[in-house]
């Protein structure tokens, strides 16, 4: 069964300062998805990384992917304030298939 | 484009009571699945429709059922409801190939059960 681990589960950090968000999935997948969400609200799509050494940008945020290893990352160069959010995560659970398991999330607080 | 649209986006229930839930994905897309997002167990996967088909279901009880229409739109229903159904369902819509593209979310119908 498909696992998807994050970590860490809570990140406050300064503004200004850089960090990263990893992800660890126990089997192959064809893609990895990033998501925001702020609270009482919806998902916000971020990324999607489709294969080996994918690498994203949007803004301040980078997304990476390590297929072999299981792994990406997402990169928040010079945190500001709007980027305080929960992020998610999430991979298919085989090739083409749109179910989706998700990491727990990371709730981030950039302090000014 | 439009976005995913739900309603309704908040609903008060008893406990034993049914709730139906309805979905509208963006025009074009013939993949809606829904979630349920708790604070204990996070986002959990419920079903995915394409075509009028149920094509994948989570590990969630026969309590839980859903449909699609001809149009797209789908529906999820809860019979018999508990209190740990309490939760935040969320519907997402996609193409439906899989391939280089998201899974677009709507705002979520926010269920208590009481």
């Amino acid at each position: 069964e498909l696992k998807v681990e994050q970590n860490p589960l809570f990140l406050s950090m300064q503004e200004g300062k850089n960090y990263t968000i990893y992800c660890n999935y126990s089997t192959t997948s064809d893609r990895l998805y990033w998501y925001r969400q702020d609270p009482g609200k919806s998902l916000e799509s971020l990324f999607v990384l489709l294969s080996n050494g994918a690498v994203k940008q949007e803004g301040r945020l980078m997304a990476s992917l390590d297929t072999k290893a299981r792994l990406s990352t997402l990169h928040i160069t010079a945190a500001v304030h709007d980027l305080s959010a929960t992020y998610f995560c999430a991979a298919p659970h085989n090739f083409g298939n749109e179910k989706l398991t998700f990491g727990t999330g990371t709730r981030l607080t950039i302090i000014p | 484009k439009a976005g995913v649209t739900q309603t309704p986006r908040y609903l008060i229930k008893t406990r034993g009571q049914q709730v139906t839930l309805s979905c509208s994905p963006i025009s074009g897309h013939r993949s809606v699945s829904w979630y349920q997002q708790t604070p204990g167990q996070g986002l959990q996967f419920l079903f995915e429709y394409f075509s009028e088909t149920q094509r994948n279901k989570g590990n969630f009880p026969g309590r839980f059922s859903g449909r699609q229409f001809s149009n797209s739109r789908s529906e999820m229903n809860v019979s018999t409801l508990e209190l740990g159904d309490s939760a935040l369902y969320l519907c997402a819509s996609a193409g439906g190939t899989g391939l280089q593209e998201t899974q677009y979310f709507g705002p979520g119908t926010r269920l208590l059960v009481l």
